[in-house]
This record gives C-alpha cells, sequence and structure tokens, in this order.
C-alpha cells in the first residue's frame, strides 16, 4: 500500500494567516493527489484534486501544488471556518490511502 | 442538489452483524460509482469499499474482506453495506460518498452525514 504522510500533524495559527501543509507520498503518484477540509462533528469536504485543480466552489485562498511524491495544500488567508483538519488522500491505487491528518487551530 | 443520507448506524455485539443504507438524491445515481469510507473515532480516514455505477465492479479494502458486502440498487436510488462478523476494530462512523474520476484519478467529492457502528459487548 501506499503511505501518505502529512506535516505538521498540528498547527496553530490566527485568522489572516498564510498556512502551508505538506503530504508526502511513499511511491510516485504522478498527481492522483486529493485534499479534503473536515470541521468537527462533520463530513470531510472536498478542497482539491488532481493536486491542483479547485474543486468548484471552494474559495480561491486554498491552492495545491506538487506532483510524484512530495504535495502542498496553501491557505493565503485563513479565515474563521478554515480552523479545522485537512487530510490528504492518494487516488493512484487502492487502498486508496489518506493522510493521518492536520489539525489546524487558532493561535 | 446532491444528498446522501444514510442509515442503519447501531450498536452491536462483536460478531454480530448490522446494514447500512444510503439514499441518494439529486443526481443520476446510475451514472455514479459510490464508495463507503469510515472514520475511527478520533483517528483519520479509511476508505471501505467502492462499486461502479452498474454494480459489476466492486473492490474492498483488504481488512473487511469476506465480512462485509456493498451492493446497489440504482431503480430506489440507494447503496448498502452489509457487515458480519464485526470486530471493536470496525467502530467508526461510516460515510457514503460519491466516487468522480478525473482525468489523472478519482475523488469523494460529496459524502453523507456518516453513520455511527459501535461494536462492543
Amino acid at each position: 500500500d501506499i503511505q501518505m504522510t502529512q506535516s505538521p500533524s498540528s498547527l496553530s495559527a490566527s485568522v489572516g494567516d498564510r498556512v502551508t501543509i505538506t503530504c508526502r507520498a511513499s511511491q510516485s503518484i504522478s498527481s492522483s493527489l486529493n485534499w479534503y477540509r473536515q470541521k468537527p462533528g462533520k463530513a470531510p469536504h472536498l478542497l482539491i484534486y488532481a493536486a491542483s485543480i479547485l474543486q468548484s466552489g471552494v474559495p480561491s485562498r486554498f491552492s495545491g501544488s506538487g506532483s510524484g511524491t512530495d504535495f502542498t495544500l496553501t491557505i493565503s488567508s485563513l479565515q474563521p471556518e478554515d480552523f479545522a483538519t485537512y487530510y490528504c488522500q492518494e487516488s493512484y491505487l487502492a487502498p486508496y490511502t489518506f493522510g493521518q491528518g492536520t489539525k489546524l487551530e487558532i493561535k | 442538489q446532491v444528498q446522501l443520507v444514510e442509515s442503519g448506524g447501531d450498536l452491536v455485539k462483536p460478531g454480530g452483524s448490522l446494514r447500512l443504507s444510503c439514499a441518494a438524491s439529486g443526481f443520476t445515481f446510475s451514472d455514479h460509482y459510490m464508495a463507503w469510507v469510515r472514520q475511527a473515532p478520533g483517528k483519520g480516514l479509511e476508505w471501505v469499499s467502492y462499486i461502479t455505477n452498474s454494480g459489476s465492479g466492486i473492490y474492498y479494502t483488504d481488512s473487511v474482506k469476506g465480512r462485509f458486502t456493498v451492493s446497489r440498487d440504482n431503480a430506489k436510488n440507494s447503496l448498502y453495506l452489509q457487515m458480519n462478523s464485526l470486530r471493536a476494530e470496525d467502530t467508526a462512523i461510516y460515510y457514503c460518498a460519491r466516487r468522480i474520476y478525473y482525468a489523472s484519478g478519482s475523488n469523494f467529492d460529496y459524502w453523507g452525514q456518516g453513520a455511527l457502528v459501535t461494536v462492543s459487548s
């Protein structure tokens, strides 16, 4: 199975900050990488797919980049609703592994 | 708008069985692959199973093979997960999700609110 490792596991930031979360795959996954945001008590919500394509309706402050094994999710200016947990997910090979999550907390 | 509504979550004893349902609306259900993804309490996300739009292709993660069965009824716009021989480690919120393919992969673009399955004596 492909292993997905996110860093950091947790992060403290303030409204308006720019933050970056990284995701590393244990083997090359081309651009088969998705990012989700999960607010407490809610289902995950798709933000970005194919490493860099913004899902319809997702604010432009979210962006993604990378290919191969290294990927990043950047939020350009944090909003209150962005304090949540973020997951990357590979869709290159079953079992379509998710990263362990990055919890973004208010400083 | 797209809606996915799970039902059937419950407390069940180890070794027991449970059937989850997911009612879909707001899109042409028979055109889409569907999946189940679970999340143990306080833990991350784990893909469990997916089924092709016609139901002819079915895939499971290794830990549930032989115990879980996914199915769908396109006439009823419904997805199901039959879970047998349940173990404590199957305790989780189970999400129904729509699976969408793109050029280099796939994603889960819509999710239900989840159904809680607790396996405990």
